[in-house]
């Protein structure tokens, strides 16, 4: 079982529809990282997370530390958020030498016109 | 500035050829990371420098060499590699965290490397 789970592990939506992808651990995390992936490579961070809710734009993720659960949402959505979106954790260990992240298998998304 | 660019955008190589894959950034971030990334699968840590040393080596082969020849560049050193070695190549940079808080990493493009 991997420590980091995604779900759906595809998507497909019409434009303007609501969106959850969710993410659980099995394990103890310092933080928790919502990124994207367009086609052709570049990830970019939306969010990092160790307790409660964010916002930015149309995006919102929340985070349960007692059920080790975290959501990702997406209002009135469009077809430019057509990506795949990945999960990971940064779990709590000893070693201080950068910041290793735990990633979940990610979540390709299909906003249709 | 909160980029971090990586060069070349793509590589065809040979599996006798010797190559390079280069990343910087600007951004102060004491902590650089390579990442190998497949076809539909999430990115696999390969190496992280801090402060410009090595720290972490997830069992690379050795015809992946890291090089971080100062705190806001690092290079990839590639030689005899293998058609399976073909994959996205992607740099990241983070501030370096204690044991406390984690901080963002920011991703480059990502080097598209096909081996032949």
């Amino acid at each position: 079982k991997n420590e980091v789970e995604q779900s759906p592990q595809n998507l497909t939506a019409q434009e303007g529809e609501f969106i959850t992808i969710n993410c659980s651990y099995s394990v103890g995390i310092s933080a928790l990282h919502w990124l994207q992936q367009h086609p052709g490579g570049g990830i970019v961070s939306l969010f990092m997370l160790s307790s409660g809710k964010k916002k930015h734009g149309r995006l919102i993720a929340t985070i349960n530390i007692q059920e080790k659960h975290s959501s990702l949402h997406i209002t009135a959505s469009h077809p430019r958020d057509s990506a795949v979106y990945i999960c990971a954790v940064r779990l709590v260990r000893r070693e201080t030498s950068g910041s290793r992240l735990t990633f979940g298998e990610g979540t390709q998304l299909t906003v249709n016109p | 500035d909160t980029e971090v660019t990586q060069t070349p955008k793509h590589l065809v190589m040979g599996m006798t050829n010797k190559k390079s894959l280069k990343c910087e950034q600007h951004m102060g971030h004491r902590a650089m990371y390579w990442y190998k990334q497949k076809a539909k699968k999430p990115p696999e840590l390969m190496f992280v420098y801090s402060y410009e040393k090595l720290s972490i080596n997830e069992s690379v082969p050795s015809r992946f060499s890291p090089e971080c020849p100062n705190s806001s560049l690092l290079n990839l050193h590639l030689h005899a590699l293998q058609p399976e070695d073909s994959a996205l190549y992607l740099c990241a940079s983070s501030e370096l965290p204690s044991r406390g808080p984690a901080y963002e990493q920011y991703f480059g493009p990502g080097t598209r490397l096909t081996v032949t």
